[in-house]
């Protein structure tokens, strides 16, 4: 099965600074990944994705890095401020459009 | 904006009692999932429907579990009965179809803590 897993568990970040958050994939045959920002006593919500065949993709303050030679992504998140503190998680889709999520990194914006 | 809809917010039971919970989905999205989330953890898929029927219930605990969306709208979770394991957050999300690259979005959760 599908593994997703962070490599930090907590980020701590000065307001303005920039923030990336990192997470180590498994299934090398996944071929889309999700972003989601998860505030307390909330539902996940959606950032940013990227599919496979791209190794770089920017929205609005974020950026998703895809490395799939090490199968790693990395979200980051520019001029981080107090509404980013947060759990971030990457998820990867499996065929039958399910997520498999990783454990999430918290992140908190220190003013 | 549309939103998926949860309820109850927070649920406390006693283990051995049955509980529910409720969701309901964007209008007019054809795909509904329910996810469990153990504190620290993050969201596990317990069954995905595609309008009616259930397309991948493999995680879920059918002993205990049951899971129906008779009229491809909205749907009701149940635990019977409710074990001390099963305190977590129970998540629903909808997507439009079940296609890769379809967004799910996700309902606020019910919070159940089982004494």
């Amino acid at each position: 099965g599908e593994s997703v897993g962070l490599h930090l568990p907590t980020l701590s970040v000065q307001e303005g600074d920039n923030s990336i958050i990192n997470c180590a994939y498994s299934n090398s045959a996944s071929d889309y990944f999700i972003w989601y920002k998860q505030e307390s006593g909330k539902g996940p919500q959606f950032i940013i994705d990227i599919r496979s065949n791209m190794d770089k993709r920017q929205g609005q303050r974020v950026t998703v890095l895809l490395n799939k030679t090490v199968k790693h992504l990395s979200l980051q998140i520019a001029a981080t401020q107090p509404g980013d503190s947060a759990v971030y998680f990457c998820a990867e889709r499996g065929g039958a459009n399910n997520l498999f999520f990783g454990t999430g990194t918290r992140l908190t914006v220190i003013p | 904006e549309a939103e998926v809809a949860q309820s109850p917010r927070y649920k406390i039971t006693e283990k051995s009692q049955a509980v529910a919970f409720w969701c309901d989905p964007i209008s007019g999205h054809a795909t509904l999932y329910w996810y469990r989330q153990i504190l620290g953890q993050g969201p596990e898929l317990l069954v995905q429907f595609q309008d009616e029927s259930v397309v991948d219930d493999s995680q879920l605990p059918k002993d205990r579990f049951s899971a129906e969306r008779l009229k491809g709208v909205d749907s009701t979770l149940k635990i019977q009965p409710a074990e001390l394991g099963d305190s977590a957050m129970y998540l629903c999300a909808s997507s439009l179809f079940r296609l890769a690259g379809d967004e799910q979005f996700f309902g606020p959760g019910t919070r159940l803590t089982v004494l």
